[in-house]
């Protein structure tokens, strides 16, 4: 039922540890991304991927990979999570390109201690 | 580059009132799309409407309306008679080609809260 959906919704974990986030949506839609919106409410855009195919990585560290293995998922791996990295991130999808309204998922709030 | 200014950080109204959450856009292409979209308290992002460059006709959509101004660079937001529901933090965002692929900048948000 749920259009676009995000594991998990809260994340706590030490600085320095590895952790994953992962989106899937059912809206058939060929182009997913993903968001980070700090505590001042700021969303920005991480990456977008269209087919499978990384089409935009802005200024991310490398710590973040994301991984798209089919049109229906975009999974987002952290390495070495830092205290900055703490925020909400959100997944979402859209039918071809981004000229087309964004369906987001619930977000997942991650806390880095 | 493209940018998105929301210069209203916070508004509050009592409910039933009317209110015009504001955006101002800059962008070089002649060829862009708008959107609004409402964060309420519960986290969830929604979609709200979209309007492309070449369309300056004003929509509503039952309480509420967009007003969009391509000479002065501007597409806002009116909610008429307010509710309490409308209480939410809402965004203003730009889609235009960007270093040869479509990118979305959104402004920063919009907190608008309606007092019963």
């Amino acid at each position: 039922d749920t259009a676009v959906s995000q594991t998990p919704k809260y994340l706590v974990t030490q600085m320095g540890n590895d952790k994953s986030i992962k989106c899937e949506q059912n809206l058939g839609h060929d182009t997913m991304y993903w968001y980070k919106q700090d505590s001042k409410k700021f969303l920005k855009i991480m990456f977008s991927y269209n087919n499978k195919e990384l089409i935009i990585n802005e200024t991310v560290p490398n710590r973040f990979s994301p991984k798209s293995p089919d049109k229906a998922h975009l999974n987002l791996h952290i390495n070495s999570l830092e205290l900055g990295d703490s925020a909400v991130y959100f997944c979402a999808s859209s039918r071809g390109s981004s000229y087309n309204e964004q369906f987001f998922g619930p977000g997942t709030r991650l806390t880095v201690l | 580059a493209q940018k998105v200014t929301q210069a209203q950080t916070e508004i509050s109204v009592v409910e039933k009132e009317d209110v015009t959450l504001d955006c101002v856009y800059e962008t070089r292409d002649t060829t862009y799309y708008l959107f609004w979209y409402k964060q309420p308290p519960s986290g969830e992002l929604v979609f709200l409407i979209r309007r492309n460059s070449f369309d300056e006709q004003n929509e509503i959509s039952g309480r509420y309306s967009w007003n969009f101004q391509k000479s002065t660079s501007s597409f806002n937001f009116t909610i008429t008679a307010s509710q309490v529901v409308d209480s939410a933090v809402y965004f203003c965002a730009l889609s235009e080609v960007s270093g040869g692929y479509q990118k979305v900048t959104f402004g920063t948000g919009t907190k608008l809260q309606v007092i019963p």
